[in-house]
């Protein structure tokens, strides 16, 4: 069974803090996604990874960058968070073209203050 | 960018009826599209895609319908049944392993 892994799944900040979400999966895929959940926008999707060493911007990149030192790993990182930005954090993991299919964390809940 | 419109909000059918999603795409390059549910309070998990080299698929009560002229799919999900109750995401992307580009969700509710 395909594990992704995430953690803090519960955090709160205060605006201008730095938060590192972090993402761990054993499924050795090459694909990594962070998508964020609002209501009434679905998931968007905000950095994505073809794998280590490469993160691409995706259609909310703004305010985030991302990081993918390893295989494994898929951390997003918030500089200086905002209260926009409080939202639930989904990161997955792909095997490509094989299957096509993601395979999802259990969600980061992020509340800015 | 791709845009997916889902058309339905919300869904309430009765247990047994059959319930439909509609969703559109806008990118004309898109070719994979599938499916998520997502059960209240979790994640989310894939459930059945299609391939543009096809109009129809069907994995057990779940039906995929694509119309490629009308840049429109959908999901029918017949016999439902109480553990149908959840929220359906359609997605589009050019090819599968490219990134997906999601609707924004359709609560389906099964009601006895």
């Amino acid at each position: 069974e395909a594990a992704v892994t995430q953690s803090p799944r519960n955090k709160v900040a205060v605006t201008g803090g730095k938060v590192t979400l972090s993402c761990n999966q054993t499924n050795n895929h090459n694909n990594m996604y962070w998508y964020r959940q609002d209501t009434g926008h679905g998931l968007r999707l905000i950095h994505y990874s073809y794998g280590a060493g490469s993160t691409e911007k995706g259609d909310i990149p703004d305010g985030y960058k991302a990081s993918r030192p390893s295989q494994e790993n898929f951390s997003l990182i918030l500089e200086l968070a905002t209260p926009s930005q409080t939202s639930v954090y989904f990161c997955a993991s792909g095997d490509g073209a094989n299957t096509g299919q993601l395979y999802f964390g259990e969600g980061s809940k992020l509340t800015v203050l | 960018g791709e845009k997916v419109e889902q058309h339905e909000s919300t869904l309430s059918v009765r247990e047994g009826d059959s319930a439909v999603i509609n969703c559109t795409y806008t990118d004309t390059a898109s070719s994979y599209f599938p499916w998520y549910k997502q059960e209240a309070g979790k994640s989310l998990h894939f459930v059945i895609d299609i391939r543009s080299n096809v109009d129809r698929k069907q994995s057990q009560r779940l039906i995929v319908l694509l119309d490629k002229k009308a840049k429109r799919f959908s999901l029918h999900i017949t016999a439902t049944q109480p553990e149908d109750s959840a929220i359906y995401f359609c997605a589009a992307s050019r090819s599968a392993g490219n990134k997906l580009t999601f609707g924004i969700g359709t609560r389906v509710l099964v009601r006895p």
